[in-house]
Order: structure tokens, then C-alpha cells, then sequence
């Protein structure tokens, strides 16, 4: 199994700030890896893939970078509806996701 | 617009078969382009990938589930299907269907997601 872990697992901003989020593969999985923003009681929406690939209709304050074993997702500009939880998901092997970061309003 | 809609069984016992369907609408579950995907989430947990299908009925679980596990398609309802047996408590969750693409995939269209909740 590849295991994926996010960093951190609760973020507290405000409005405005540009946060980074972190995940981390157990191996490398290249650049096979997404990003998603679940709300409350919502299924996830993807956001990024292929590692830095931004999906038709998301906003470019979302970014991603990384390949290997590390990955970022920045959102470079928090708005209201950016406070959600983000989760990083590998498909290079089976499919796996990492546990999640909640980021909360500050 | 692509849609993904579950439905089923919200309460199975425990040791029963849990059986959703997720129809889709707006596209084609015929197109070779396309895989199709159950993912599954506890309540207040993460999110666990159970399997998929392409339209050729060709199939790839994940290898925690794959004894219990069981994904069907119908063309001619443009449905897919899931069936998990001998389900435990460990198996309540929200369970989405996903449209992926073709191996390696992420998901771009998911369902809305339907709560099964196994108790006696």
C-alpha cells in the first residue's frame, strides 16, 4: 500500500492569508497525484491533478507543485469559501488518500 | 452536465449484503474513455477508494475488499452497481460513485453521496 499523509491535520486563517498545505507518499508516485476540497456534508471536488494541473472551473488562487514523494497544494488568497477540508489522493498505485486537513477560520 | 446519483439500501444488518446503484445521466457509461468508481467514507473519517469498472465490465478492486467486493454495469439503464457482502458496523459510511478516467485516474464527477448504516 502507498500511505499518504497530509500536514498539517487542522489550519487556522484568516481571510486573505495564502496558505500551504503538505502530503507526503510513502514512495514515489511521481506526478500521479490530485487534490480536493470537501465541504460539510458535500462530496469532494477536485481541484488539482496530475500534481499541478488545475481543473477547468477552479479558481487560479489554487495551485499545486510537487512530484516524488512531496507535494504542496497553496491557496494563495483565502476567500469565505475556502474554509473546508483538503484532501490529497495518489493514483499511481491502487488509489489512496490521505487523511485529511481541515482548514478553520482563525 | 455529467450526473452521478446513488441509491439503496440505507440500513443493511450486519453479516447482510449491502447493494447501492449509481445511475448516470448527461453522459454515456458506454464510453471506453471512462472508468467507474465506488469511494466510501466513515463518518467523521477519511476517504477509501473500493473499486471500479469500465464499460467492457472489466474490473479492479482494492485488494482490502476485493473478497467482499462486487461492481456491475448495466448499459441498458446506463447504471453501475455495488455489492458488498457480509458487512460489519466498520461498514457504515457514505458511499459515492466517481466518474474516473481511463487507469491512472483521479475522479472529476462525483455523486452526492448516500449514508448506509449497518446495526441490527
Amino acid at each position: 500500500d502507498i500511505q499518504m499523509t497530509q500536514s498539517p491535520s487542522t489550519l487556522s486563517a484568516s481571510v486573505g492569508d495564502r496558505v500551504t498545505i503538505t502530503c507526503r507518499a510513502s514512495q514515489s508516485i511521481s506526478s500521479w497525484l490530485a487534490w480536493y476540497q470537501q465541504r460539510p456534508g458535500k462530496a469532494p471536488k477536485l481541484l488539482i491533478y496530475k500534481a499541478s494541473s488545475l481543473e477547468s472551473g477552479v479558481p487560479s488562487r489554487f495551485s499545486g507543485s510537487g512530484s516524488g514523494t512531496e507535494f504542496t497544494l497553496t491557496i494563495s488568497s483565502l476567500q469565505p469559501d475556502d474554509f473546508a477540508t483538503y484532501y490529497c489522493q495518489q493514483y499511481s498505485r491502487d488509489y489512496t488518500f490521505g487523511q485529511g486537513t481541515k482548514l478553520e477560520i482563525k | 452536465q455529467l450526473q452521478l446519483q446513488e441509491s439503496g439500501s440505507g440500513l443493511v444488518k450486519p453479516s447482510q449484503t449491502l447493494s447501492l446503484t449509481c445511475a448516470v445521466s448527461g453522459g454515456s457509461i458506454s464510453s471506453g474513455a471512462y472508468s467507474w468508481s465506488w469511494i466510501r467514507q466513515p463518518p467523521g473519517k477519511g476517504l477509501e477508494w473500493i473499486g471500479y469498472i469500465y464499460h467492457t465490465g472489466s474490473t479492479y478492486y482494492n485488494p482490502s475488499l476485493e473478497s467482499r467486493v462486487t461492481i456491475s454495469i448495466d448499459r441498458s439503464k446506463n447504471q453501475f452497481s455495488l455489492k458488498l457482502i457480509s458487512v460489519t458496523a466498520a461498514d457504515t459510511a457514505v458511499y459515492y460513485c466517481a466518474r474516473g478516467v481511463t487507469a491512472p485516474t483521479y475522479f472529476a464527477f462525483w455523486g452526492h453521496g448516500t449514508l448506509v448504516t449497518v446495526s441490527s
